[in-house]
């Protein structure tokens, strides 16, 4: 089983529409928790990161399931410049952080 | 500085060269990834620095690769006698490591872009 698994789209979807990508860990001692966002042919760049009680920016929400070991992103009212990939990223200590390979997302006029 | 900064940022090499790229992290980071990237792939972890402690290599692909950082600060990744399939985005990222919540929030460069002929 792979380290952080995620859903590789992609998810073609329209202005305005709801969309939400989930995200796998396999070591049940992660503590740590993120989602980035990498436009194409660019660097990631961290979107929010993630707690143990779900956090919220703005139209994106971050939700934890430690008993399920998922990760969640929910995307409201999505714009065309959302479209790019998402990074689900996992972290335990002083180990390297684990990155998924990523969900693409494009948001279609 | 305000950001990672990688150089350089572009680098064609005819196959067997070896070629150095270079990662200056922000002021302060003490953990330093690099990753490596090919076209339409996720993330390749490669090696790990965090403050004095031993790096993590275990993310190398080969003897050819290698990884140093002097002083803490600024990293410089060699690949010897570079293969085709080396070509890729070599990504550096920086982060304050460990200590408190978000200390290990991973900023990155723009990546050097390596092509190997």
């Amino acid at each position: 089983r792979k380290e952080v698994e995620q859903d590789p789209g992609p998810f073609n979807v329209p202005e305005g529409a709801t969309v939400a990508f989930n995200c796998t860990y396999s070591n049940s001692a992660s503590q740590s928790f993120f989602w980035y966002r990498q436009d194409c042919r660019k660097e990631p760049k961290l979107l929010m990161s993630v707690y143990s009680s779900g956090n919220e920016d703005g139209r994106f929400t971050a939700q934890l399931n430690r008993a399920s070991q998922y990760i969640s992103l929910l995307i409201r009212d999505s714009k065309l410049s959302d479209s790019a990939t998402y990074l689900c990223v996992v972290g335990l200590g002083n180990t390297p952080l684990v990155f998924g390979k990523g969900t693409r997302l494009s948001v279609i006029a | 500085g305000a950001g990672v900064s990688q150089s350089p940022s572009n680098k064609v090499t005819e196959k067997g060269k070896d070629v150095e790229l270079r990662c200056d992290p922000i002021s302060g980071h003490t953990a330093l990834y690099w990753y490596r990237q090919s076209l339409g792939q996720g993330l390749e972890f490669l090696i790990y620095f965090q403050g004095n402690s031993a790096p993590d290599k275990s993310g190398l692909p080969s003897d050819r690769f290698s990884a140093e950082r002097t002083g803490g600060s600024v990293s410089t990744l060699t690949i010897q006698r570079t293969q085709q399939e080396d070509s890729a985005v070599y990504l550096c990222a920086s982060s304050f490591g460990t200590g408190s919540t978000g200390a290990n929030v991973l900023t990155f460069g723009a990546g050097s872009r390596l092509t190997v002929l």
